[in-house]
């Protein structure tokens, strides 16, 4: 398809549990971005990265980290799930964030 | 941030017909693209348009940068144009601020 793949799609997860998410590409797009939906909310952005161990926050960043350690992969974690966090996790790529972005199919992640 | 509002947040249309969506922005942006989430989830961007106007097919797209605002326009509009269709704003390239989305349900 377009060259990124998130894993896993679904998880179940308990309160407190650390999680983490993979955001994986093949296109060597420069821009990664972690994005959470909620319902009444559209997207809203978590952190993003702009190169190898360059990230930054977005807009919702509390209670997540990440990391990039290559270019081709973007691990976003929970570090003690709660249950705000239950939503779908969107991962996106981009070669110029001005031109448009690759969205991945999405990880549902429920927090009980 | 900014604030992004998207009208109407649903819409039911017969197979056919013409629609328009509208965006509207509380600022100043230099970034603005149209998605398409389909009924599976999947997440498609549909123009890039900090201003002026685009079109791809039966889609159209205007920015009116100094009016903070922007239109999609759906033509013969077809079933598999349902889902949910969202706005996304910005000043730099890497904070996006989405509306709510337009739900958007075409019926044959």
């Amino acid at each position: 398809d377009a060259g990124i793949t998130q894993s896993p799609r679904h998880k179940v997860t308990e309160t407190g549990t650390p999680v983490t998410l993979r955001c994986h590409q093949t296109e060597n797009h420069r821009y990664m971005y972690w994005y959470r939906q909620d319902p009444g909310h559209g997207l809203r952005l978590i952190h993003y990265s702009y190169g190898v161990k360059d990230t930054d926050k977005g807009e919702v960043s509390d209670g997540y980290s990440v990391s990039r350690s290559k270019t081709e992969d973007f691990l976003l974690t929970l570090e003690s799930a709660t249950s705000s966090q239950t939503s779908v996790y969107f991962c996106a790529i981009s070669s110029d964030p001005f031109y448009g972005y690759t969205f991945g199919s999405g990880t549902r992640l429920t927090v009980v | 941030g900014i604030q992004v509002e998207q009208s109407p947040p649903d819409l039911i249309l017969q197979e056919g017909a013409n629609s328009t969506l509208r965006c509207n922005f509380s600022d100043s942006v230099n970034n603005l693209q149209w998605f398409h989430q389909n009924p599976w989830g999947q997440l498609i961007n549909l123009f890039y348009i900090p201003s002026g106007t685009k079109q791809n097919g039966r889609l159209s797209a205007t920015t009116v940068a100094t009016e903070r605002y922007s239109l999609l326009y759906i033509s013969s509009s077809q079933t598999t144009d349902s889902g949910v269709y969202f706005c996304a704003v910005g000043r730099t390239g890497n904070q996006f601020y989405f509306g709510t989305g337009t739900s958007l349900t075409v019926i044959p």
